[in-house]
C-alpha cells in the first residue's frame, strides 16, 4: 500500500473557523491532490501540486487554499469554513511520470462544519 | 473537455449473479488512459485497473473483467458470480496524455445481497 496518511481523520468545527487538513506521503511522489467527495457528485478535484511550492486549482477550488513546502506534505486550508464544505476529503498521490498517472489515495478526512 | 459518465447510479444483485457497470467517456485526445477504482463501505479508495487508449485488448482478473471499446467510448466493468464482498461504490476515471489530473465519474453503488 502507498504510504499516505491524512490528519485529522475526523473533525467537527463551527462556521467561520479556519481549518487545516494535512496529507503526508512517504513515497517521494511528485504529484499530490486534494479531492472532496459528496453524495451525487463523486470525487471532485480541489487543488493539486506538481512539486514543492507548485500548485494549481482544480474544479472546486473556491474557499480553499493549499501549500506544499516539502515533498512529503500537502496542506489544505479552509480559511473560514462554511456548512457547504462539510464533506469527506481525500488526498491522493502519483509519481508524475510521463504517461499514465494512476493515483493512490489516503484514508480520507471526514469534516463536519456546523 | 473531458467527461466521464457512469450510466448506473445504483445496482442491486443477488449473490452469484453477473453484473456489468457501464462507463462512457468523452475526450478529444487520441492518447488517454482509463481507470477503475473501488470504494468499499470502509471508505478507502482502491485502484483496480488502468487501460491505455492504444490497447483495446480486454482484460480479465479472476472474477473481474474489463471491456474497452473505443468505437463506443466505453470502458465497462463486469463482475462474474458476484459476492457480498463486491458491494462497494465503483468509480471510472479518465486522464488525457500529458496531463496529471483525472476526471472521475460520479460512481456506481453496487449492492450484492446474500
Amino acid at each position: 500500500d502507498a504510504g499516505i496518511t491524512q490528519s485529522p481523520r475526523h473533525k467537527v468545527t463551527e462556521t467561520g473557523t479556519p481549518v487545516t487538513l494535512r496529507c503526508h506521503q512517504t513515497e517521494n511522489h511528485r504529484y499530490m491532490y486534494w479531492y472532496r467527495q459528496d453524495p451525487g457528485h463523486g470525487l471532485r478535484l480541489i487543488h493539486y501540486s506538481y512539486g514543492v511550492k507548485d500548485t494549481d486549482k482544480g474544479e472546486v477550488s473556491d474557499g480553499y487554499s493549499v501549500s506544499r513546502s516539502k515533498t512529503e506534505d500537502f496542506l489544505l486550508t479552509l480559511e473560514s469554513a462554511t456548512s457547504s464544505q462539510t464533506s469527506v476529503y481525500f488526498c491522493a498521490i502519483s509519481p508524475g511520470l510521463a504517461g499514465p498517472n494512476e493515483q493512490f489515495f489516503g484514508p480520507g478526512t471526514r469534516l463536519t462544519v456546523l | 473537455a473531458q467527461k466521464v459518465t457512469q450510466v448506473q447510479t445504483e445496482i442491486s444483485v443477488v449473490e452469484k449473479e453477473d453484473v456489468t457497470l457501464d462507463c462512457v467517456y468523452e475526450t478529444r485526445d487520441t492518447t488517454y488512459y482509463l481507470f477503475w477504482y473501488k470504494q468499499p463501505p470502509s471508505g478507502e479508495l482502491v485502484f483496480l485497473i488502468r487501460r491505455n487508449s492504444f490497447d483495446e485488448q480486454n482484460e480479465i482478473s479472476g472474477r473481474y473483467s474489463w471491456n474497452f471499446q473505443k468505437s463506443t467510448s466505453s470502458f465497462n466493468f463486469t463482475i462474474t458470480a458476484s459476492q457480498v464482498v463486491d458491494s462497494a461504490v465503483y468509480f471510472c476515471a479518465q486522464q488525457n496524455s500529458g496531463y496529471s489530473t483525472l476526471t472521475f465519474g460520479k460512481g456506481t453503488m453496487l449492492l450484492v445481497s446474500p
